[in-house]
């Protein structure tokens, strides 16, 4: 089975400061890890994916994350946080023997002025 | 190129009535996905199409639920009848299968559904 825990139902961050949103994943094999965002009354938008290679990925508006093996962890990161990155993000998982996605419950991101 | 398109953006409905969901996935995609995202929690899925074919439906409540892809292009997604904890958001997405599980997933704008 394949699950994904986002401990923090909310971060708080204040724009121009760097921002971590935390996922951690459990899988049977090596895992397929996606970041998704969603904005109010919207549907969910890629970020970036890890699926092989460095452990530094980088997507879309600044943001990266890291996977890291050992703690069986793909945070979020980004360095200077905007206002406008205010939003739900989500973690999801998939083990390579299985064609579904698995989704965390998902980290509200509230960046003040 | 256009993205996934749903519809309507928002039903409400009594419950034990029914409700159907449209989305039509981005094209040229072969597999499609509808969810279920209850207020506070990730995505569930739904079922799982490939083409117009079933590749997994194991989390539909098929007493009231029902999906087809008759033609491998958009789909339709039933609820009947429908209850209080149906009220949700429904996700479509849609993936162009590349190498097995490194497909990325595009999503819908939802359909938003209040049972009353």
């Amino acid at each position: 089975a394949q699950s994904v825990a986002q401990p923090e139902d909310q971060v708080n961050v204040a724009e121009g400061n760097p921002l971590t949103v935390k996922c951690t994943y459990s899988v049977s094999g090596n895992p397929y890890l996606f970041w998704y965002v969603q904005y109010p009354n919207r549907g969910l938008q890629f970020l970036l994916k890890y699926i092989t290679g460095d452990n530094l990925v980088k997507g879309s508006y600044g943001f990266e994350a890291e996977f890291n093996k050992s703690q069986t962890s793909f945070h979020l990161k980004k360095p200077s946080a905007l206002v406008s990155d205010s939003a739900l993000y989500f973690c999801a998982v998939r083990d390579p023997g299985y064609s579904t996605l698995t989704f965390g419950k998902g980290t509200m991101l509230l960046v003040s002025p | 190129e256009a993205g996934v398109a749903q519809s309507p953006r928002y039903k409400i409905i009594e419950k034990r009535q029914s409700v159907a969901f449209w989305c039509n996935p981005i094209s040229g995609h072969a597999t499609l996905y509808w969810y279920q995202q209850i207020l506070g929690q990730g995505p569930k899925l739904l079922i799982q199409f490939q083409n117009n074919g079933v590749v997994d439906d194991s989390q539909l409540p098929k007493d009231r639920f029902s999906a087809e892809r008759l033609k491998g292009v958009d789909s339709t997604l039933k609820i009947q009848p429908a209850k209080l904890e149906d009220s949700a958001v429904y996700l479509c997405a849609s993936n162009s299968p590349g190498g097995v599980g490194t497909d990325t997933q595009y999503f819908g704008p939802g359909t938003r559904l209040t049972v009353l």
